[in-house]
C-alpha cells in the first residue's frame, strides 16, 4: 500500500546512545519532514527536505541530523541522545505545494532512558 | 512556536450532536488543513482551504476560514463514536517551500 513508513515503531535508548529513525515513501512526494510530538504541545517540526540533496531545520533540530540521498527516504539521527529526546517522532511527505495535504507516517515512540 | 491554537483543548458529546472546533493563528498563511489523529496512531488529513476560500465541505466535514479574523472552525455533523480522536490545524505558509505549523489540538469525544 503506498503511504509512509517508519521504522522501528517503538525504541528505548540509553543517554548518550544513537541511532537513525527510517522513513521511506512511495509516492515520489517531493516534500518530507519531521516531527516530534509531546504531551500539551501538539507536533513541533525537526527537519524537513523539499527534494533530493536538499534539507533545512525546523523549530526543533538541535541533538538531530537528516540527509535526503533519494526522493523516497528521510532518515533522522539522533546524535546523542539525552531524555529529553524521549518523544514520539512523526515522517511526512506531500507532493510539491502541499496541495493534497501530508501524509503521515505510524511514528516511531522512543524513550531515553 | 505554535501557529495555531485550538480550541476548546477538550469537547465531550453524544452520539448524534454537531461538533465545533476552533483554531486561531497568528501570521499569515497560504492554506490551513484539519487532521485526526486517533491514540496511539499518526495523522490523517482531513480537509484543506485554501487563504482564498471561506469555505469548504467534505462529508460530515465543514471548515470555515476569515482570514480579517486569522481563525478557522471545523464543524463535525452527526457524531459517531469512531469521531473519537484528537483534532488539530496546522498552517501552510507563504514561503517558498512546504512546511506545517500545527497546534496543540483538540481531544473529542464522542459517547455512545
Amino acid at each position: 500500500n503506498a503511504g509512509v513508513t517508519q521504522t522501528p515503531k517503538f525504541q528505548v535508548l540509553k543517554t548518550g546512545q544513537s541511532m537513525t529513525l527510517q522513513c521511506a515513501q512511495d509516492m515520489n512526494h517531493e516534500y518530507m519532514s519531521w516531527y516530534r510530538q509531546d504531551p500539551g504541545m501538539g507536533l513541533r517540526l525537526i527537519h524537513y527536505s523539499v527534494g533530493a540533496g536538499i534539507t533545512d531545520q525546523g523549530e526543533v533540530p538541535n541533538g538531530y541530523n537528516v540527509s535526503r540521498s533519494t526522493t523516497e527516504d528521510f532518515p533522522l539521527r539522533l546524535l546523542s541522545a539525552a531524555p529529553s529526546q524521549t518523544s514520539v517522532y512523526f515522517c511526512a511527505s506531500s507532493s510539491q505545494g502541499g496541495g493534497g495535504g501530508y501524509t503521515f507516517g505510524s511514528g516511531t515512540r522512543l524513550t531515553v532512558v | 512556536s505554535q501557529q495555531g491554537e485550538e480550541d476548546p483543548q477538550a469537547l465531550s458529546i453524544q452520539e448524534g450532536e454537531n461538533a465545533t472546533m476552533n483554531c486561531s493563528y497568528k501570521t499569515s498563511i497560504n492554506n490551513l488543513q484539519w487532521y485526526r489523529q486517533n491514540s496511539g496512531r499518526g495523522l490523517v488529513h482531513l480537509i484543506l482551504i485554501r487563504s482564498n476560500e471561506r469555505e469548504k465541505h467534505s462529508g460530515r466535514l465543514r471548515v470555515t476560514l476569515d482570514t480579517s479574523k486569522k481563525s478557522s472552525s471545523l464543524l463535525i455533523t452527526a457524531s459517531r463514536a469512531a469521531d473519537t480522536a484528537s483534532y488539530f490545524c496546522a498552517t501552510e505558509g507563504f514561503s517558498g517551500y512546504s512546511t506545517l505549523t500545527f497546534g496543540k489540538g483538540t481531544m473529542l469525544l464522542v459517547s455512545p
